[in-house]
């Protein structure tokens, strides 16, 4: 079946460094590409999202690149901080027209002070 | 502004018991999901409901059922909970089409003693 592959499952870096979360879908047909972030205890919330006719987006410390050829995409953090430690998950649209996502298993990131 | 309501934060329910999970949203958003989230298994699908009195099984449908009787309300029954079922339940919504993010409940943490 389809599939999001997300790695790392855990990730570690001191503040002020980058972190890269990346992720392979195996729908061809998948067209748009969002991040969420999970802060404990609360809500997974969209923090970026990216379609297939764009290959890079940024919005602030964020961004998402996409390649389409190689179907991988991945966030990139940079300058991170302490309230950027959460889990990510990245997500494909898949299926039909009806607009299902299909969500990796998710990224622990800790940022160290 | 909640815009996605989850009647319960936290619930304890008896193995046995039929147990109701509401869900209810404000954005006239067609499509509605449920997802259990369990450490290191990532969100998995259980339900999912295009329309009203529509519904589609997910990934892990076994033991759940579902209801949509008005496109604002989306309820997940346990018909006889069971320990296994002891999880955190997320439910989420988006308009219908390819390209729309979801919007998420903050969740019900079921505990079935």
């Amino acid at each position: 079946g389809e599939n999001v592959e997300q790695h790392p499952s855990t990730l570690s870096v001191q503040e002020g460094d980058s972190a890269v979360i990346k992720c392979t879908y195996s729908d061809s047909a998948s067209n748009y590409f969002p991040w969420y972030k999970q802060e404990l205890g609360k809500r997974p919330q969209l923090i970026i999202d990216i379609r297939s006719n764009v290959g890079e987006k940024k919005d602030q410390r964020i961004a998402v690149t996409l390649n389409k050829t190689a179907k991988h995409f991945s966030l990139h953090i940079t300058e991170t901080q302490p309230e950027d430690s959460a889990v990510y998950f990245c997500a494909a649209s898949w299926g039909g027209s009806q607009g299902n996502l299909i969500f990796g298993k998710g990224t622990k990131l800790s940022v160290k002070p | 502004d909640v815009k996605v309501t989850q009647s319960s934060r936290y619930l304890v329910k008896r193995t046995g018991e039929k147990v109701f999970l509401e869900c209810v949203q404000d954005m006239d958003h067609e499509n509605m999901f449920w997802y259990r989230q369990d450490p290191g298994l990532g969100l998995r699908l259980i339900y999912f409901s295009y329309d009203v009195k529509m519904k589609e099984k997910g990934d892990i449908p076994e033991g759940y059922s579902v209801s949509r009787e008005k496109k604002e309300r989306f309820s997940l029954i346990l018909e006889s909970a069971s320990t296994n079922q002891t999880s955190m339940y997320l439910c989420a919504s988006s308009l219908r089409g390819r390209g729309y993010g979801y919007t998420f409940g903050s969740g019900t943490r079921l505990t079935v003693v």
